[in-house]
């Protein structure tokens, strides 16, 4: 079945930095990348997501990117903010199938 | 904002006994998913479920877990008889589409004494 690796497990930047999270997969057959923000207490929201037709796209301050050929993706924020502060689960999907594999998540803290 | 709202938001019950985790999908989604999350641990995928029918399951979900489409509006979890290692986040997600966004409820957090 579908491995997802994600990294690294905490990750602290200040205000205004960029910060960059890292997954890779094992199924070559997956074709569906979404990333999920997930806030104390609250179930995870998807911020946005990337299929494998296409290498990258972006959402005002985040931007995900894929290597189809190396079996990664990452997750770009910019200009971080406070509210950022969450964890940050990547997750894969292959086909039609409805499971998703997900990362074992990023706690993401922005130091005001 | 549509969202999928799940109740209770905490169950605490003795191993051994029967729990239902209750779920409102977005009214005009077609596929609904159950995943849990251990504390401090990924989240996993349960099960899936589309047209009064479960679509896929993981090894995860035993014969100790059914899950049911009672009305037009509920989608439930049922465990029957919980074990300690129940014990973990249970989250609800529907989808419009098979290839749609899954959208995901606040959770259940699921204690076994």
């Amino acid at each position: 079945g579908e491995n997802v690796e994600q990294h690294p497990s905490t990750l602290s930047v200040q205000e205004g930095d960029s910060a960059v999270i890292k997954c890779t997969y094992s199924d070559s057959a997956s074709n569906y990348f979404p990333w999920y923000k997930q806030e104390l207490g609250k179930g995870p929201q998807l911020i946005i997501d990337i299929r494998s037709n296409v290498g990258e796209k972006k959402d005002q301050r985040i931007a995900v990117t894929l290597n189809k050929t190396a079996k990664h993706f990452s997750l770009h924020i910019t200009e971080t903010q406070p509210e950022d502060s969450a964890v940050y689960f990547c997750a894969a999907l292959r086909g039609s199938a409805r499971q998703l594999t997900f990362g074992s998540g990023t706690q993401l803290t922005v130091l005001p | 904002e549509p969202e999928v709202t799940q109740t209770p938001s905490h169950q605490v019950t003795q191993m051994g006994q029967e729990v239902i985790l209750r779920c409102v999908p977005i009214s005009n989604h077609l596929y609904f998913y159950w995943y849990r999350q251990i504390l401090g641990q990924k989240v996993e995928f349960l099960v899936s479920f589309y047209n009064n029918e479960i679509s896929e399951k993981s090894e995860i979900f035993d014969d100790q877990f059914s899950v049911e489409r009672p009305d037009g509006s509920n989608f439930t979890l049922k465990i029957r008889s919980t074990k300690l290692e129940d014990s973990a986040m249970y989250f609800c997600a529907s989808s419009e589409s098979i290839t749609g966004e899954l959208f995901f409820g606040e959770g259940s957090r699921l204690t076994v004494l």
